[in-house]
């Protein structure tokens, strides 16, 4: 069973930069597997920021840019701002109509 | 606007069933892919299942394979989750999600939450 990986936690200086990966324990990352990535605050549905590796959905500000990088995809997060404090999930799309999420990214702006 | 309003949630029994609604507006439902995503209390996301347009295709997570079934009614702009043979572990809240370009989740509900206890 492949898994998709992301890093659990990561942290970030206002008006920083920081940029969060989503890998495969076996295998990369390309735009085959359509990456896309969500913002999640507690007690909130999720929100699109990216789709199709660097596509941003629409009202998505331009500090929020996707990509990939060597093997994995990647969020950065340009001039990151408190409200950027969230949890961030990539999803990928392994083919015959399957989806996986990653375990998730907790960031942390201080 | 779109909305995606998901109803049907509750607390049920281990071994019971469940069927989850989900109404769509503001967009061209029939025009589109629709998926289930759950989230276990403080976990993270987990794609459930996918619809394809006009109901002719489903695939589903292998751990709901066999259990879960998902379908469409294009006419009354609803998803639908028929979940059975309920299981503690499939306690979370459950999103529907639309796709706009087919491999992403563009639209989201604001989940209902299904309580598998005894």
């Amino acid at each position: 069973q492949t898994v998709v990986t992301q890093e659990p936690s990561f942290s970030v200086s206002p008006g920083g930069t920081v940029t969060l990966t989503c890998g495969l324990s076996s295998g990369s990352v390309s735009t085959d597997y359509f990456p896309s990535w969500y913002q999640q605050t507690p007690g909130q549905a999720p929100r699109t920021l990216i789709y199709s590796t660097n596509t941003r959905s629409s009202g998505v500000p331009d500090r929020f840019s996707g990509s990939i990088l060597g093997n994995k995809a990647a969020l950065t997060i340009t001039g990151a701002q408190a409200d950027d404090e969230s949890d961030y999930y990539c999803v990928l799309y392994m083919g015959s109509g399957i989806w996986v999420f990653g375990g998730g990214t907790k960031l942390t702006v201080l | 606007e779109v909305q995606l309003v998901e109803s049907g949630g509750g607390l049920v029994q281990p071994g019971g069933s469940l069927k989850l609604s989900c109404a769509a507006s503001g967009f061209t439902f029939s025009s589109h892919w629709m998926h289930w995503v759950r989230q276990a209390p403080g976990k993270g996301l987990m794609w459930v299942s996918r619809i394809k347009s006009d109901g002719s295709s489903a695939t589903y997570a292998d751990s709901v394979k066999g259990r879960f079934t998902i379908s469409r009614d294009n006419v009354k702009n609803t998803l639908y989750l028929q979940m059975n043979s309920l299981r503690a572990e499939d306690t979370a809240v459950y999103y529907c999600a639309g796709a706009l370009y087919y491999f992403d989740f563009a639209y989201w509900g604001q989940g209902t939450l299904v309580t598998a206890s005894s």
